[in-house]
């Protein structure tokens, strides 16, 4: 069964819009880390924003927001007021607690905000 | 200074031959880690050191040999490279279990 699970291969989002980008992970780990990369076509994976399993509060990170729904096993990340910067490829992770100490990642979404 | 930095950006090279990709990150941090990126964009943990243990050898054929000389180096070497080698490779670290893992700008490896 897969870990991390993104359903939307590809978004579009207008410029200055909000937009959603789903995740859904399978832990039966109480502890375990969130995480969401950003990774623009130069290459680089950018870290943005963590979420763990005990946090009572979504995470918050400038124009990023994660809505951590932990009964139905979701962490979806929110972009407020898109820029064109913002097109990329956004890949949803998951770090468990076994001691392995690496990230699931899930499949990506390719983002892209139009003008 | 880059925080993790990885060498060669790109490796072009031929079937059968042996390659070596170096890591290194001055972060201070006790864990560091290989993925590989495939054609698809798809990232799977390869291995994780831990101050300089190997702690996940993760169904990677033998031809892939990992050496971390100390915490802040772990370079990959690939012996008799396949077709199916090509893909992106990433290093990357982190201090403990739940702290985010930085990443290097990864290394397109492209066999011929």
């Amino acid at each position: 069964a897969q870990k991390i699970t993104q359903t939307q291969p590809g978004m579009f989002v207008q410029e200055k819009e909000a937009v959603t980008l789903d995740c859904t992970y399978d832990t039966s780990d109480p502890s375990y880390g969130l995480f969401w990369y950003k990774q623009p076509s130069s290459g680089e994976m950018i870290f943005l924003i963590y979420q763990g399993s005990y946090d009572q509060q979504n995470a918050t990170e400038g124009r990023y927001s994660l809505n951590f729904q932990k009964a139905r096993k979701s962490a979806n990340l929110v972009i407020s007021a898109s820029q064109l910067g913002d097109s990329a490829m956004y890949f949803c992770a998951m770090s468990e607690d076994t001691g392995r100490r690496a990230l699931t990642f899930g499949s990506g979404t390719r983002l892209q905000v139009q003008p | 200074d880059t925080a993790v930095s990885q060498t060669p950006k790109y490796l072009v090279t031929q079937m059968g031959n042996d390659k070596s990709i170096k890591c290194e990150q001055n972060l201070g941090h006790d864990t560091m880690y290989w993925y590989k990126q495939d054609s698809k964009k798809f990232l799977k943990i390869m291995f994780s050191y831990n101050n300089k243990e190997l702690i996940i050898n993760e169904t990677v054929p033998n031809r892939f040999s990992p050496k971390s000389p100390d915490k802040a180096h772990l370079n990959l070497h690939i012996n008799s490279l396949e077709l199916g080698d090509s893909a992106v490779y990433f290093c990357a670290s982190s201090v403990g279990q739940y702290q985010p893992q930085h990443f290097g700008d990864g290394t397109r490896l492209s066999i011929l």
